[in-house]
């Protein structure tokens, strides 16, 4: 059974652009969810989506804004990209509508450099 | 606010001992506490996971005790082998529908077994 899949895996882009991130789950898994990890900050949640609609929502600014397709595929898009964006971008699927006592499954993320 | 805390930054064991790794939480809703290992530039590997209501579950050599009186899990690992060296991230998920697949990450702790 194929992971969760990122793409791209890595990232570079300059201040004031926007990017798009992608992210398929595991086939049947309905719930996406993103997360940032950065050596100062950690991993901190994004938000989450589930059958299409946004069910959950992080700290951060307006710039940074998601979408679920039909299909489950998610994309996350940051626009206004600014130096502090950088991180690894990661997603995680889960196949129950409540994520169960099972882990969410990871992807390898994408590495995004802003400079 | 930090919610999960993971208050040391390195575990150093010899290979065959037991590691114990330990996080803090603040938030009594959540209602389930995951273990994650993670190698750099690659997605959080789900471990094992407890829910709110258990005391202990365990996994092969991995063990998570849940002390809810004092807000505070562990992750035993026995016995340590050099492939578990990786960073641990303890997680907890919100209760309540609005919450499920949010996941509020600790700070990581930094495994290493040595030979």
């Amino acid at each position: 059974k194929a992971g969760v899949t990122q793409t791209p895996r890595y990232l570079i882009k300059t201040r004031g652009q926007q990017v798009t991130l992608s992210c398929s789950p595991i086939s049947g898994h309905r719930s996406v969810s993103w997360y940032q990890q950065t050596p100062g900050q950690g991993l901190q949640f994004l938000f989450e989506y589930f059958s299409e609609t946004q069910r959950n929502k992080g700290n951060f600014p307006g710039r940074f804004s998601g979408r679920q397709f039909s299909n489950s595929r998610s994309e996350m898009n940051v626009s206004t990209l600014e130096l502090g964006d950088s991180a690894l971008y990661l997603c995680a699927s889960s196949g129950s509508g409540t994520g169960g006592n099972y882990g969410y499954t990871f992807g390898s993320g994408t590495r995004l450099t802003v400079v | 606010d930090q919610q999960v805390k993971q208050n040391s930054p390195s575990l150093s064991v010899q290979e065959g001992r037991i590691s114990i790794l330990n996080c803090d939480y603040t938030n009594s809703m959540f209602d389930y506490f995951l273990w994650y290992k993670k190698y750099p530039a690659e997605g959080p590997t789900f471990l094992i996971s407890i829910s709110s209501i258990k005391d202990k579950n365990e996994d092969g050599r991995f063990t998570v005790f849940l002390n809810k009186s004092a807000k505070h899990l562990s992750l035993h690992i026995v016995p340590s082998q050099p492939g578990d060296s990786a960073v641990y991230f303890c997680a907890a998920r919100g209760g309540g529908s609005g919450n499920t697949g949010k996941l509020i990450f600790g700070q990581g702790t930094t495994l290493q077994v040595k030979p």
